[in-house]
């Protein structure tokens, strides 16, 4: 199955900053690639699939690119309910795995 | 609004067969292109995707845990079943019920039930 490694394993910003987050597959997954937001308590939210869709109600400041084995998801301008952990998704190959997370938190 | 809610034991013995039921509202298993998947997290690791029925019945499991899975649904009710057979503690964590986009082999979740703990403990 697809391997898939996020980086960094926590990243420590402040509000107001740019969140840079990146995951990267043990082979290409030809775009099909999802990004999830997940808070303590709550139910986690599809923020991204094929790699750049924003899914429904998403803000455009959650923004994604990439292609192959490489993927970025971007927070441009980070907002207080944005601190969470992130994990990407593929569906390129079967079955859908899904990467160890990065946790944005407070600096 | 689509909402997905799980309900089952929170704490299970060694060897037993965990029952979860998924119970659906906002769309119906009924549809066509309608799918739902259970996907679990145990503490402090990877979301790991378990098993996907969808609207005609087609059932796809997990390689790894295949033998040890089985899903069904209950259109009437609006709900799906998820049984897992000889639970051990490695099993520990939390089960959720995703509503599930996409192909017959290429999955992603587009709403998230908030989850269930399960606890394998004797």
């Amino acid at each position: 199955e697809v391997v898939l490694t996020q980086s960094p394993a926590t990243l420590s910003l402040s509000p107001g900053e740019r969140a840079t987050l990146s995951c990267r597959a043990s082979q290409s997954v030809s775009g099909f690639l999802a990004w999830y937001q997940h808070k303590p308590g709550q139910a986690p939210r599809l923020l991204i699939y094929d790699a750049a869709n924003r899914a429904t109600g998403i803000p455009a400041r959650f923004s994604g690119r990439g292609s192959g084995t490489d993927y970025t998801l971007t927070i441009s301008g980070l907002e207080t309910e944005d601190f969470a952990v992130y994990y990407c998704q593929q569906r390129g190959h079967w079955p859908p795995t899904f990467g160890p997370g990065t946790k944005v938190d407070f600096k | 609004q689509v909402t997905l809610k799980e309900s089952g034991p929170a704490l299970v013995k060694p060897s037993q067969t965990l029952t979860l039921t998924c119970t659906l509202s906002g769309f119906s298993l009924n549809t066509t292109q309608m799918r739902v998947s259970w996907i679990r997290q145990p503490p402090g690791k990877a979301l790991e995707w378990l098993a996907r029925i969808d609207w005609d019945d087609d059932k796809f499991y997990s390689p790894s845990l295949t033998t040890r899975l089985t899903i069904s649904k209950d259109t009437f009710k609006n709900q799906v079943v998820l049984t897992m057979t000889n639970m051990d503690p490695v099993d520990t964590g939390t089960y959720y019920c995703v509503r599930t986009m996409g192909f017959k082999y290429s999955s992603w979740f587009d709403a998230w039930g908030q989850g269930t703990l399960v606890t394998v403990s004797s």
